[in-house]
């Protein structure tokens, strides 16, 4: 099987930031996705990565390491709306299947 | 452009009974997947097509679910004997041709399975 590991919550605060983990492994990598699901909605795209290091988009930020199966999403100047689920899901090679973790509740609190 | 687009957004069955959940993916876009998310859960890939070609249905409880997309376009999950295992949101998703150029999946906003 693929297996992707996320912890299952975290909490922070307004105003400051949060890193949500992610390690991975897989029998192939094209990449790693990140996802936003609100409660009852759908996944929505947040960022893509495949090349090691840190990808900056402003208040999301992806790190990746290729050789320890590890990412994280940085999220900075954290807002009370920012409380969701964060997915990661690994992209195969062959048709952009997507492998995901459980995902991680981020819960920011005032 | 629209989205993907799913239905019904609810459905409550009793134990045994059959339903059925219909996509329609985005235009042009020929990889459609079916994913299956418990709750607090992740989603976990049960079937995706290519066209109408089925690629990988090993995930798929084969003696109840079954899935087609005959003409490459819409497609339908359907679930002959449901159980409350099968409790869950069934999302739908599709991605356009080619590796390079897109980076993401479009899902739709899911139905939500309840089995008593």
């Amino acid at each position: 099987g693929q297996g992707v590991e996320q912890p299952d919550n975290l909490m922070s605060v307004e105003g400051t930031f949060a890193r949500v983990n992610c390690t991975y492994s897989t029998s192939g990598f094209n990449g790693l996705s990140w996802y936003q699901q609100r409660e009852g909605h759908a996944p929505v795209f947040l960022s893509y990565v495949v090349l090691d290091g840190l990808k900056d988009s402003g208040h999301f930020s992806t790190f990746l390491s290729r050789s320890n199966g590890y990412s994280y999403l940085l999220l900075t100047e954290l807002q009370i709306k920012d409380s969701a689920s964060y997915l990661c899901a690994v992209r195969m090679p062959n048709y952009n299947v997507l492998y995901f973790g459980s995902g991680t509740k981020l819960t920011v609190e005032p | 452009e629209a989205g993907v687009t799913q239905s019904p957004r609810y459905a409550v069955l009793q134990e045994g009974q059959a339903v059925s959940f219909w996509c329609d993916p985005i235009s042009g876009h020929d990889t459609l997947y079916w994913y299956q998310q418990p709750r607090d859960q992740g989603p976990q890939l049960l079937v995706y097509f290519r066209d109408e070609a089925v690629i990988d249905n090993s995930q798929l409880p084969s003696d109840r679910f079954s899935a087609v997309r005959p003409k490459g376009t819409n497609s339908t999950l359907k679930i002959q004997s449901a159980k409350q295992g099968d409790t869950a949101t069934y999302l739908c998703a599709s991605s356009p041709p080619g590796q390079i150029s897109n980076e993401r999946l479009f899902f739709g906003h899911g139905t939500k399975l309840s089995v008593l």
